[in-house]
């Protein structure tokens, strides 16, 4: 399994942009990104996800560089109730068999 | 939106006692997973069951714990013998067909093991 590395914690105000980079040096080709996001004492959500280039949705966007050794989730306007851990996950395109694996995540703080 | 329901919320139990910690997946997902998350530390992987068996397990899942998926809707996790350090929240998710590759959680099961 690919390994990620995450800053362990940003800060940011409300109504900037925030970007969380994970390195995955050793994603393999048939690996794909995903991002999580957990409140205290709920159950990770899904966020986005994605195997190359640029994947957007209503929350956020996923940038993929051409090597995918890195992602960047970016997380227009904050507020406050984007406070939160964010995980990044690479794994297999395969069956649902395969469990993902988290790494410690990136614990963002929104300031007011 | 579909979501993964697990009871109880928060479950206290003396050291020794079994316990059983109840999922319902989403319907038709046909891959389920329980994962656990200690106090202040990240979320850890403990098995997978797909198709009424394991399909992957972590050295943390030993012969303590086990699955169940007893009547087609919900997928249980059994500790026989609690340790005091099994205390954490219990995570339970589910996906879609194989390709659908988005996991869903369920809002957790807080286990105290006095």
């Amino acid at each position: 399994l690919a390994k990620t590395t995450q800053p362990i914690s940003m800060d940011s105000y409300e109504g900037q942009e925030v970007n969380i980079t994970c390195s995955h040096n050793n994603i393999a080709t048939n690996d794909y990104i995903t991002w999580y996001q957990q409140f205290p004492s709920q159950g990770p959500r899904f966020i986005i996800q994605g195997y190359k280039t640029k994947v957007t949705n209503e929350v956020a966007s996923l940038f993929i560089p051409a090597d995918r050794k890195s992602s960047t989730l970016s997380l227009p306007r904050v507020s406050l109730s984007d406070t939160a851990v964010y995980y990044c996950l690479v794994g297999a395109l395969d069956t649902g068999r395969r469990a993902l694996t988290f790494g410690s995540g990136t614990r963002l703080q929104v300031q007011p | 939106e579909p979501e993964v329901t697990q009871t109880p919320s928060h479950q206290v139990t003396q050291m020794g006692q079994e316990v059983i910690l109840r999922c319902v997946p989403i319907s038709n997902h046909l891959y389920f997973y329980w994962y656990r998350q200690i106090l202040g530390q990240k979320v850890e992987f403990l098995v997978s069951f797909y198709n009424n068996e394991i399909s992957e397990k972590s050295e943390i899942f030993d012969d303590q714990f086990s699955v169940e998926r007893p009547d087609g809707s919900n997928f249980t996790l059994k500790i026989r013998s609690t340790k005091l350090e099994d205390s954490a929240m219990y995570f339970c998710a589910s996906r879609g067909e194989a390709g659908y590759t988005e996991a869903f959680f369920g809002q957790g099961t807080r286990l105290t093991v006095v």
